[in-house]
């Protein structure tokens, strides 16, 4: 079983369209984020949850739209889609209350606007 | 505020050459420090951890790394390289208090890609 799985690995779409990024854990992990990684490989956080609650919101467009239905799952919604917006995205999830075991990473998602 | 510097965006090695990647960190409190390995087209697995417990640290695949409070580096190391070593690694530093503003927030240095010739 993936322990972090997101879905699609691949996203191909124009300019202007809204899409969305699901992502799943079944490690029993509180705390999950979304990360970026730009064409030069660089890796930001943009948002963690803990409990669904978003704890860390970085400096993001308003375009982007994190939502947590429940501990295990962290979607990523995005708006009006940019040249810009192009890049992998990478869910991830830890168990931070327990002590910080580091942080477990999906495959990523990788996004091309057009 | 913290950030982490990879000295090297590239390094080659010989396939059996010891590896040496280099890290240092800048924390205002005591960090928890990780290196994590990223194959072409993967997501990021943790390679080793640094958690305030022992300084030298041993992870998967034969790889070390020691943190030195002195000199604010957690250098990652291997013996001898091998061929499926070759890839892109990343050091990142986190908050050690985890319920602090940080929740487990990895801030990540800029990565440095590890070639194995044979």
């Amino acid at each position: 079983d993936t322990a972090v799985s997101q879905t699609p690995k691949y996203l191909v779409t124009q300019m202007g369209n809204d899409k969305s990024i699901k992502c799943e854990q079944n490690l029993g992990h509180d705390t999950m984020y979304w990360y970026k990684q730009d064409s030069k490989k660089f890796l930001k956080i943009m948002f963690s949850y803990n409990n669904k609650e978003l704890i860390i919101n970085e400096t993001v467009p308003n375009r982007f739209s994190p939502k947590s239905p429940d501990k295990a799952h962290l979607n990523l919604h995005i708006n009006s889609l940019e040249l810009g917006d192009s890049a992998v995205y990478f869910c991830a999830s830890s168990q931070v209350r327990q002590g910080l075991a580091g942080a477990f990473f999906g495959q990523g998602t990788r996004l091309t606007v057009v | 505020a913290q950030s982490v510097t990879q000295l090297g965006s590239h390094v080659s090695v010989s396939e059996g050459a010891l590896v040496l990647l280099r890290c240092n960190y800048s924390s205002s409190v005591p960090p928890y420090l990780f290196w994590y390995v990223q194959y072409p087209n993967q997501g990021l697995q943790l390679l080793l951890k640094y958690t305030s417990a022992a300084t030298l640290v041993k992870g998967i695949n034969g790889f070390e790394a020691e943190f030195k409070k002195s000199e604010t580096s957690f250098h990652l190391t291997k013996p001898s390289a091998h061929m499926s070593d070759a890839a892109e690694y990343f050091c990142a530093v986190t908050n050690s208090n985890a319920g602090g503003t940080s929740y487990g927030k990895l801030t990540f240095g800029q990565g440095t890609i590890l070639t194995v010739h044979p």
